[in-house]
């Protein structure tokens, strides 16, 4: 079992709806969890990052913690065609490597 | 600040021949990671320094692999006897010494003929 699970995709939204993109991870000791953007062939660039249960707001992004499911969730909303890209989730363990799910592909249909 | 840069972009190579690549971290940043990347894969954990000091390696890391960051600032990894297994992009990555968010260099993409 991977440490992070992220579900598959593709997930295609038509422009101004809402993205939902879930995440679960294994190991209970991880403290702080990250999503982020990578376009196709790029490097990935930071989106928000959570450390407490509850929810965090950016802008159009809210990313959602529930430590006890060991479940993140990022929300797009208002998707934008810019927002199509890979989403990576990963999770962050005391010894500060970053595990990464296999990430889920977003298309926002114009 | 310029941001993580990283040199070369693309590398060709044939199989068993070594190649180096670079990496220039955020200054004052203290903790530098690696990381591989297959397609369709999330980045993999490689190994990571704090200052010129290599804290971690994971398995992934065989013996052909090696990495440095002699005086705390750049760092190198080098691939000896590549393979064609090997062909991935490299990703480095750095953060300040609380570690909290890990800022990407635009990569390295390997191919091995």
């Amino acid at each position: 079992q991977k440490e992070v699970e992220q579900n598959s995709g593709p997930l295609s939204v038509p422009e101004g709806a809402i993205a939902s993109l879930n995440c679960t991870y294994s190991d209970r000791g991880s403290q702080s969890f990250f999503w982020y953007r990578q376009y196709s062939g790029k490097s990935p660039e930071l989106i928000m990052f959570i450390y407490s249960n509850g929810d965090k707001e950016d802008g159009r992004f809210t990313a959602q913690l529930n430590k006890a499911s060991q479940y993140v969730s990022l929300l797009i909303r208002d998707s934008q065609p810019s927002d199509s890209a890979t989403y990576l989730c990963a999770a962050r363990s005391n010894d500060y490597k970053l595990s990464f799910g296999a990430g889920t592909t977003v298309t926002v249909r114009a | 600040d310029t941001g993580v840069s990283q040199d070369p972009r693309h590398k060709i190579t044939k199989r068993g021949q070594n190649v180096t690549f670079r990496c220039d971290p955020i200054s004052e940043h203290n903790r530098l990671y690696w990381y591989r990347q297959t397609l369709g894969q999330g980045p993999e954990f490689l190994t990571y320094f704090q200052n010129e000091a290599q804290l971690e390696k994971s398995r992934l890391l065989s013996d052909r692999f090696s990495a440095e960051r002699p005086k705390g600032s750049f760092s190198t990894l080098e691939i000896q006897r590549t393979e064609q297994g090997d062909s991935a992009m490299y990703l480095c990555a750095s953060s300040n010494d609380r570690g909290q968010v890990q800022y990407f260099g635009p990569g390295t993409r390997l191919t091995v003929t």
